[in-house]
């Protein structure tokens, strides 16, 4: 049972590159998010997504798409990359019976 | 909305001595959950201990526990015995209750206090 994956775990792109961020869970969980956290800070919610087919927006979505067609995916797409989205990426999942959330290893993206 | 504050951006500890992280929250919601989640520098989030707010008797974990104060909003961690190993980042995080509605189930995070322990 792996849990929550992320792919790249690391990654260099130059402004205005683009790039999508992988999470896949097999917990057969309904619920996803994409967090970021900036250096020194916590965590804040970009998307998040409750059940295939059905996003919507955290508090900080401008820069991102995502998009769900599956229960196990959940990719986070970022077009025209700008430093301002440096930061670790971490991907999330939950039940709606479950008031835990399991964390992927996290992505560190870095834009030069 | 819910907002989370952690008032120490840093703690230090002596190994085997006891320490309290602090954090506080403001919600107008009365049923919600409150975690505390540990960040060492692998960068995984791991959960510490949770509590539920419908429930008075104070979460415990091992040599991990906290002190709810729902009426004072306030939810410190308290590590007992402390280990070189618990030196990390620790997050206090809020959940809603209802999973649905407008909250989903995603977590408010407070911004961290970084934990180091002196041997």
């Amino acid at each position: 049972n792996a849990g929550v994956t992320q792919t790249p775990k690391f990654r260099i792109l130059k402004i205005g590159q683009s790039m999508t961020l992988q999470c896949t869970q097999d917990m057969n969980h309904n619920y996803m998010y994409w967090y970021r956290q900036d250096p020194g800070m916590g965590l804040k919610l970009i998307y998040y997504s409750v059940g295939a087919g059905i996003t919507d927006k955290g508090e900080v979505p401008n820069g991102y798409n995502v998009s769900r067609s599956t229960t196990e995916d959940f990719p986070l797409r970022l077009e025209l990359a700008a430093p301002s989205q440096t930061s670790v990426y971490f991907c999330a999942s939950s039940s709606p019976l479950q008031e835990t959330q399991y964390f992927g290893p996290g992505t560190r993206l870095l834009v030069l | 909305a819910q907002t989370v504050t952690q008032s120490q951006p840093e703690m230090s500890v002596q190994e085997a001595e006891t320490v309290t992280l602090s954090c506080t929250y403001d919600t107008s919601e009365s049923d919600y959950y409150l975690f505390w989640y540990k960040q060492p520098p692998s960068r995984q989030m791991i959960l510490v201990i949770r509590q539920e707010a419908y429930k008075q008797q104070n979460a415990t974990e091992n040599r991990f526990s906290v002190n709810f104060q729902k009426a004072a909003k306030s939810f410190s961690l308290k590590i007992s015995d402390s280990q070189l190993g618990d030196a990390a980042m620790y997050f206090c995080a809020y959940r809603s209750f209802l999973a649905g509605g407008t909250s989903y189930g995603k977590l408010t995070f407070g911004q961290g206090t970084i934990l180091t322990v002196h041997p």
